[in-house]
């Protein structure tokens, strides 16, 4: 059973709108959730973080939102660019007794169009 | 080379083979990891490393067997693979196994004949 559910494989915005990109989590052992960016060919790269004691952290045009009692977290990109357009991954960190694990959504790939 | 690399890229391979995979990291991290990711599926951890001492191994099989020389570099040896072992295969480091944020090499694409 997946404990972090990623529930739109894909998403269209038009360049310049809004980007949300949803997450929801079952495991209440999770107190951190990080949000990852994928290119094709690449590896995921790290985008942003929310630890479980805070409700939103922003970095310039990416905010996550953390919803802990509904277990949600969402990513919002304002404005939405072109270069946006990848798959994003959802992850959940705890800690397993000896090492902090990450465990992932199956992602959503975004498109932004020109 | 900066960040995590990852060789080779893409990796054809019979059943009966043997052969291994390797990452190398630029990052002055301790931590290393192993992911597979499966078609349509999330990513799921594989092995843990500190320090060049494995400390998880998440109920894979034995012919998956990774070896850690030195905190730099990793390697997932692979041996009588089935077909559904088919898949991305990705590196990842953190400064420490306490550490939230990993970085991610580009992955070996294994496809199993």
């Amino acid at each position: 059973d997946q404990q972090v559910k990623q529930n739109s494989p894909s998403l269209s915005v038009q360049e310049g709108r809004i980007s949300i990109l949803n997450c929801d989590y079952t495991n209440s052992m999770f107190d951190y959730f990080l949000w990852y960016k994928k290119y094709p060919a690449e590896g995921p790269t790290f985008l942003i973080s929310i630890s479980s004691i805070k409700d939103k952290n922003e970095d310039g045009r990416f905010t996550v939102f953390l919803n802990k009692s509904a277990k949600h977290l969402s990513l919002h990109i304002v404005p939405s660019q072109p270069g946006d357009s990848a798959v994003y991954f959802c992850a959940a960190s705890h800690w397993s007794g000896s090492a902090r694990q990450l465990t992932f959504g199956s992602g959503t790939q975004l498109t932004v169009l020109p | 080379e900066t960040g995590v690399t990852q060789t080779p890229r893409h990796l054809v391979m019979g059943m009966t083979n043997k052969k291994s995979l390797k990452c190398e990291q630029h990052l002055g991290h301790n931590a290393m990891y192993w992911y597979k990711q499966s078609a349509k599926k999330p990513l799921e951890l594989m092995f843990v490393y500190s320090l060049e001492e494995r400390v998880e191994n998440n109920s894979v099989p034995s012919r998956f067997s990774p070896e850690c020389p030195n905190s730099s570099h990793l390697f997932l040896h692979l041996h009588t693979l089935q077909p559904e072992d088919s898949a991305l295969y990705l590196c990842a480091s953190s400064q420490a196994v306490i550490i939230y944020e990993q970085y991610f090499g580009p992955g070996t694409r294994l496809t199993v004949t």
